[in-house]
């Protein structure tokens, strides 16, 4: 299955500031999905990231706020922009793994705002 | 909009005990079922994938079963290890791709 390296792991950031987070797989894939993980909810998909397009996202997910660049079929940023403390999460990149292994995760970043 | 519920919540079991884990689902059109583990504050492990035509997987320790029609997936666990103790989460893959995960089950096993 793909492994993916995802960087930075954890960060403690100011409000009003903005964090990139950065995906790198060991294989190309069509499509890399983020997700964010709210302390003590499940995963929620933010968006869908597809190279030399732009990224489709959920609903309650604006591309002002979390900008989304895939510039390859092996690499995706997702930007964290003006945070607030609400914004403290789990931020995790995906893809489908080819050869039936489902869906492989990065390790996520946590991200802190204070 | 598919919704997949994880009963129990949490989960407290002695070393070397056998358990099963829930997972539910609203809409039957999925295209496979995974479980995954996630340690605390950390990314999530893939542990088994069940396609929509499969009835059940196995791994070392670890069985899944499906039954799409009735919207439903367990996780067996046998002869738990203090290792084992996390949260389990599972997620159905429906249109594009995208996955709907459940609540999880915060699994504690003791000494």
């Amino acid at each position: 299955s793909a492994v993916i390296s995802q960087k930075p792991s954890r960060d403690i950031c100011q409000r009003g500031t903005s964090l990139t987070i950065q995906c790198q797989v060991d294989s190309q894939v069509t499509m890399m999905f983020w997700y964010r993980q709210q302390p003590g909810q499940s995963l929620t998909l933010i968006a869908t990231a597809n190279q030399g397009s732009e990224a489709t996202y959920e609903s309650g997910f604006v591309i002002d706020k979390f900008p989304i660049s895939r510039p390859n079929l092996t690499f995706s940023t997702l930007t964290v922009s003006n945070m607030s403390p609400e914004d403290s999460s789990i931020y995790l990149c995906s893809v489908d793994s080819s050869g039936g292994y489902g869906y492989t995760f990065g390790s996520g970043t946590r991200l802190t705002v204070v | 909009k598919q919704e997949v519920t994880q009963i129990p919540a949490a989960l407290s079991v002695p070393e070397g005990e056998n358990l099963v884990l829930n997972c539910s689902f609203t809409d039957s059109a999925i295209y496979n079922l995974q479980w995954f583990r996630q340690d605390p504050g950390k990314g999530l492990t893939s542990l088994l994938l069940i396609q929509s035509s499969q009835r059940e997987q196995t791994s070392g320790r670890l069985n899944a079963s499906l039954d799409k029609s009735s919207g439903r997936s367990t996780l067996y666990i046998a002869a738990s290890q203090p290792g084992d103790s996390a949260t389990y989460l599972c997620a159905t893959a429906g249109t594009a791709s995208k996955l709907t995960f459940g609540t999880g089950t915060r699994l504690q096993v003791t000494l």
